[in-house]
């Protein structure tokens, strides 16, 4: 199984928004609504911010929004703060019933 | 609230074995699939395997397939993963997930704080 294809960095200014790409086949992003999003800061465990493509857990702040179409999903922050600073990973549920990950993505506060 | 503790991880010789265990607390455990997630030094998430609810089902990544095995001992809510055969390319920080859903396939809403492995050649 690929890994899924994430930019391998983005910014922004603060206040801003941003969005990021997660491209990956008809055999995970584009054959499920299973898409979910991480973010991690550098030394902590990953922290769910969207699953199922667009909803976001209790606690997550709805400057978050999560969307599909076709194979390619898409992770936006708007209002960019510098607590976003982070890598951010979106994973797909696979035909095979297996999971997969982008490469992750850099987002930088300028 | 919901706590997941790994523990198992440390410094093993290449071809050697390791059992990661994954200790959870704060939800009913047998309802939920399990996961494990690994990252390289360095590295972005790979996800290693998963086991439902019960384990009546288990998934493992290619990369590990016929190494690794995956289980669960809902009586103790805890998660296991038995490392078997170990390479270089193993070494990495898992974590223990809990999955949304009985079965795998939405998201991983709780992590623990990872534990780890080296694989020294």
């Amino acid at each position: 199984q690929s890994a899924l294809t994430q930019p391998a960095s983005v910014s922004g200014s603060p206040g801003q928004s941003i969005t990021i790409s997660c491209t990956g086949t008809s055999s995970d992003v584009g054959g499920y609504n299973y898409v979910s999003w991480y973010q991690q800061h550098p030394g902590k465990a990953p922290k769910l911010m969207i699953y199922d493509v667009s909803n976001r857990p209790s606690g997550v702040s709805n400057r978050f929004s999560g969307s599909k179409s076709g194979n390619t999903a898409s992770l936006t922050i708007s209002g960019l703060q510098a607590e976003d600073e982070a890598d951010y990973y979106c994973s797909s549920y696979t035909s095979n019933s297996r999971g997969v990950f982008g490469g992750g993505t850099k987002l930088t506060v300028l | 609230e919901v706590q997941l503790v790994e523990s198992g991880g440390g410094l093993v010789q290449r071809g050697g074995s390791l059992r990661l265990s994954c200790a959870a607390s704060g939800f009913t455990f047998s309802s939920y699939a399990m996961s494990w997630v690994r990252q390289a030094p360095g590295k972005g998430l790979e996800w290693v395997s998963s086991i439902s609810g019960n384990a009546d089902s288990t998934y493992y990544a290619d990369s590990v397939k016929g190494r690794f095995t995956i289980s669960r001992d809902d009586s103790k809510n805890t998660l296991f993963l038995q490392m078997n055969s170990l390479r270089a390319e193993d070494t990495a920080v898992y974590y223990c997930a809990k999955v949304r859903s009985y079965y795998y396939g939405s998201g991983l809403d709780y992590w623990g704080q990872g534990t780890l492995v080296t694989v020294s050649s």
